[in-house]
């Protein structure tokens, strides 16, 4: 079966730092891309970043560029991504996606508050 | 930037027949896939339908995708409307690599 499954979520200062983890299983994880993907409370999907199969390219949208980075172990089967300078905006429940998003996680809640 | 607009909300009874739009800002909307993604309270997004109108195996054949170039837009139909098919669903697509979300359709189903 496949599955994804993410962690690292959890209360965080502003300014602060959290890394997310990814896991996934039932496919061959180093033939496809990854993407993250956050929903604030009570509003909607927001795409935030994306990895090649490789790792070699990586895609952030405007609104974590510079505070966010995604990267992957292929052989962990493991894609990550790492917040820095977060923001109360950035509170949301982060999903990680399978390549072509047929394939999503449960998702892991991160809470930016002083 | 590239946007992807949906109504709000829309509403039909049951049996009935919904379609839900997603109309992209600019471009055109053919050039790259549409997915299409429902989503009950309290889960995880599942999709419904990839690569335009193409459906992951489980979901019934009531869900269909479209694309309409004249308007730029996509569609997404729900026939033979049933209860559990009372959701949020979002349309997804990319641009110059880019992955675009749509602002998401609160379908309720009475």
């Amino acid at each position: 079966e496949v599955q994804l499954e993410e962690s690292g979520g959890g209360l965080v200062q502003p300014g602060g730092s959290l890394r997310l983890s990814c896991a996934a299983s039932g496919f061959t994880f180093s033939n496809y891309a990854m993407s993250w993907v956050r929903q604030a409370p009570g509003g909607g999907l927001e795409w935030v970043s994306a990895i090649s199969d490789s790792g070699a390219m990586t895609y952030h949208a405007d609104s974590v560029e510079g505070r966010f980075s995604i990267s992957r172990d292929n052989s962990k089967n493991t894609v990550f991504l790492q917040m820095n300078s977060l923001r109360a905006e950035d509170t949301a429940v982060y999903y990680c996606a399978k390549d072509g998003y047929l394939v999503w996680g449960q998702g892991t809640l991160v809470t930016v508050t002083s | 930037n590239f946007m992807l607009t949906q109504p709000h909300s829309v509403s039909e009874s049951p049996g009935k027949t919904v379609t839900i739009s997603c109309t992209g800002s600019s471009g055109d909307i053919a050039s790259n896939y549409v997915q299409w993604f429902q989503q009950r309270p309290g889960s995880a997004p599942t999709t419904v339908i990839y690569e335009d109108n193409q459906r992951p195996s489980g979901v019934p054949d009531r869900f269909s995708g479209s694309i309409d170039r004249s308007a730029n837009s996509a569609s997404l139909t729900v026939s033979g409307l049933k209860t559990e098919d009372e959701a949020d669903y979002y349309c997804q697509s990319y641009d110059n690599g880019i992955h675009v979300f749509g602002t998401g359709t609160k379908l309720t189903v009475l």
